[in-house]
């Protein structure tokens, strides 16, 4: 089975404050992706990644970066958080000519 | 752009009878399409995708249909369980610049009760 795991369930940060978010995947899937979701507006792609140090950014990507230093591990960094990033963030990933993304549990994010 | 509409933003329906969720889109038709159940606090999970030239797939209870004329989806889950509760999400597929981008859609919570 694959297994995304995200480096926590719920996080506080204070406006300001810079944020890492981590995201990890043990099947070897070279496609990495980073979504917001928020009532209403469904899932929505900041950034996504098809190898290693290499990042496209999607639909919603200002104020938000990334990081992939290695195949397994995706990174979605806030430089200086802002209460209009509370949301819920999940990461997927999937394997190269195939379509079914594979979701983390995703972190809840509060910015105060 | 491509636009996604799920019918409602909740459905309730009696255990036992069948569920449809629908799913709309506008503009081309994608090259597929794909639906997700997802739990509260927790990632979608992939259940079935359809692909343009499909009408219907299966699997156990559930049924999708896709009708590219109409440009919707339809999401059945027959003799529906309380288990079967849960916020359910269409995706598509479209052709964006070089890469293959998917759309989600904001979901319809089905409530089902016992």
């Amino acid at each position: 089975d694959v297994k995304v795991t995200q480096s926590s369930r719920y996080l506080v940060k204070r406006t300001g404050e810079k944020v890492f978010l981590e995201c990890v995947q043990d099947m070897d899937h070279e496609n990495m992706f980073w979504y917001r979701q928020d009532p209403g507006l469904g899932l929505r792609l900041i950034y996504f990644s098809y190898d290693v140090k290499m990042k496209e950014k999607g639909d919603i990507p200002e104020g938000y970066s990334v990081s992939r230093e290695k195949k397994e591990r995706f990174s979605l960094i806030l430089e200086s958080a802002s209460t209009n990033q509370t949301s819920m963030y999940l990461c997927a990933t999937n394997t190269r000519g195939t379509e079914t993304q594979y979701f983390g549990p995703g972190t809840r994010l509060l910015v105060l | 752009s491509q636009k996604i509409e799920q019918n409602s933003e909740a459905l309730n329906i009696q255990e036992g009878k069948t569920a449809t969720l629908t799913c709309n889109y506008t503009n081309y038709s994608p090259a597929y399409l794909q639906w997700y159940r997802q739990d509260p606090g927790r990632g979608p999970v992939f259940l079935l995708l359809i692909r343009e030239n499909e009408k219907e797939k299966r699997k156990e209870r559930l049924k999708v249909t896709f009708d590219t004329t109409l440009k919707q989806s339809l999401f059945h889950i027959t003799a529906s369980q309380p288990a079967d509760s849960a916020t359910y999400l269409c995706a598509l597929r479209m052709n964006s610049g070089g890469y293959q981008k998917v759309t989600f859609g904001i979901g319809t919570k089905l409530q089902v009760i016992p």
